[in-house]
């Protein structure tokens, strides 16, 4: 089966930094992305990840370590507007086709 | 605003009901995904379409069907309802369903059943 695991909540203040870790353990692995998502909002995208590395992308960064089947996305100088979930998916092959299996999301609270 | 278009925003039904969601994805995308989220679940990847033909399936029940259609917007059928089927459900899309390729959300149909 396909196992992805984040933590559920994380509190942070405003302008710091944080971190949050993404494992995973699936059966193929095509990627790792990032969304965010605001309460009762559509997630959207933040970064994807399919080589090991940091991908930098303004305030947020992401990394990731395929032999490790870890990632997280690092968000800088935090804003109160980046209270939210961040979901981390891994992208599969579905024979033809292509799935994203989430993880269930960090509830990230910035705090000022 | 991703450009990915679902109606309705909100449906209302009892148990046992059949009900259809309909969504548009954004122009030129022709790879149409459908989601649940509930709040036990988390997001569940339910079924792929691309360019009409279903291309990958989740764990979507067999009460549940999808199509989409030669003018690429897709329809996400839910028959025989039960009080578990509340959730939001999410369309999403992308250009050409590459593994690489970020899929564009709409804003959800919430489902409650009554």
């Amino acid at each position: 089966g396909q196992n992805i695991d984040q933590p559920t909540e994380m509190t942070a203040t405003e302008g710091a930094i944080v971190q949050i870790n993404c494992t995973y353990q699936t059966s193929g692995f095509n990627g790792l992305f990032w969304y965010q998502q605001h309460a009762g909002e559509a997630p959207t995208f933040l970064s994807y990840n399919v080589l090991d590395g940091l991908e930098e992308k303004g305030r947020f960064s992401s990394f990731l370590s395929r032999s490790k089947g870890y990632s997280y996305l690092l968000l800088k100088e935090l804003q109160m507007k980046d209270s939210a979930s961040y979901l981390c998916a891994v992208s599969l092959n579905g024979n033809a086709g292509n799935m994203l299996t989430f993880g269930g999301g960090t509830r990230l609270m910035v705090k000022p | 605003d991703s450009g990915v278009t679902q109606t309705p925003k909100h449906l209302i039904t009892a148990t046992g009901q059949r009900v259809t969601l309909r969504c548009s994805p954004r122009s030129g995308d022709l790879s149409v995904y459908w989601y649940q989220q509930s709040l036990d679940q988390g997001l569940q990847f339910l079924i792929h379409y691309y360019n009409g033909e279903e291309r990958a399936k989740g764990n979507i029940l067999e009460r549940f069907s999808a199509q989409q259609f030669p003018d690429l917007h897709s329809e996400l059928n839910l028959s025989s309802l039960e009080l578990g089927d509340s959730a939001l459900y999410f369309c999403a899309s992308s250009a050409t369903g590459g593994v690489n390729q970020p899929q564009h959300f709409g804003d959800g149909t919430r489902l409650s059943i009554l």
